[in-house]
């Protein structure tokens, strides 16, 4: 079968780091995406890993081991604006495809 | 912007009718996928169209079919509709089949089923 846990909901202060992690359990791997999503809108690409380690872009950073089936995404000096959903989503490994299997996202609230 | 474009933005209709939703994907994107998002289950991959031909199917019901156009823009064809399919449908696009491509989402159809 095929599993992406990550935490519902996550509480964060502007200016600080907050790390979301995502766990999954799939049938095959080939590539964990990040995607952020403002409610009622289009999830927007954030980031991509296929081999092991860590992907910076700006404020913004991505982990993963495959052999613990593990990624985390790290958003660094929070701002108003980074309050919204962040999926996880794994590209499923079968034939001639690269559909997405998401998880069902965590839902980050920025404070002031 | 992704590039993607969905038509209608919002559409509401009644149990038991048919509607259709169109996506153009990106310029240069052959790949079309379509998903739906509703409240309590997240996003749920539907089918994924490559150059006109069916690539891969997901938890598509049979009331629902699509097509991918020879221009590559596709329609999702929803029938016999009831209360339950009431959703954001997203179109998503990708340059082609590979793990590394990118899929960009188009703004979605709210589709409301009263």
């Amino acid at each position: 079968g095929q599993n992406i846990d990550q935490p519902t909901e996550m509480t964060a202060t502007e200016g600080a780091i907050v790390q979301i992690n995502c766990t999954y359990q799939t049938s095959g791997f080939n590539g964990l995406f990040w995607y952020q999503q403002h409610a009622g809108e289009a999830p927007t690409f954030l980031s991509y890993n296929v081999l092991d380690g860590l992907e910076e872009k700006g404020r913004f950073s991505s982990f993963l081991s495959r052999s613990k089936g593990y990624s985390y995404l790290l958003l660094k000096e929070l701002q108003m604006k980074d309050s919204a959903s962040y999926l996880c989503a794994v590209r499923d490994l079968g034939g001639a495809t690269n559909k997405l299997i998401f998880g069902t996202g965590t839902l980050l609230a920025v404070q002031p | 912007d992704s590039g993607v474009t969905q038509t209608p933005k919002h559409l509401i209709t009644a149990t038991g009718q048919r509607v259709t939703l169109r996506c153009s994907p990106r310029s240069g994107d052959l790949s079309v996928y379509w998903y739906q998002q509703s409240l309590d289950q997240g996003l749920q991959f539907l089918i994924q169209y490559y150059n006109g031909e069916e690539r891969a199917k997901g938890n598509i019901l049979e009331r629902f079919s699509a097509q991918q156009f020879p221009d590559l823009h596709s329609e999702l064809n929803l029938s016999s509709l009831e209360l339950g399919d009431s959703a954001l449908y997203f179109c998503a696009s990708s340059v082609g089949t590979s793990g590394s491509d990118t899929q960009y989402f188009g703004p979605g159809t709210r589709l409301t089923v009263l």
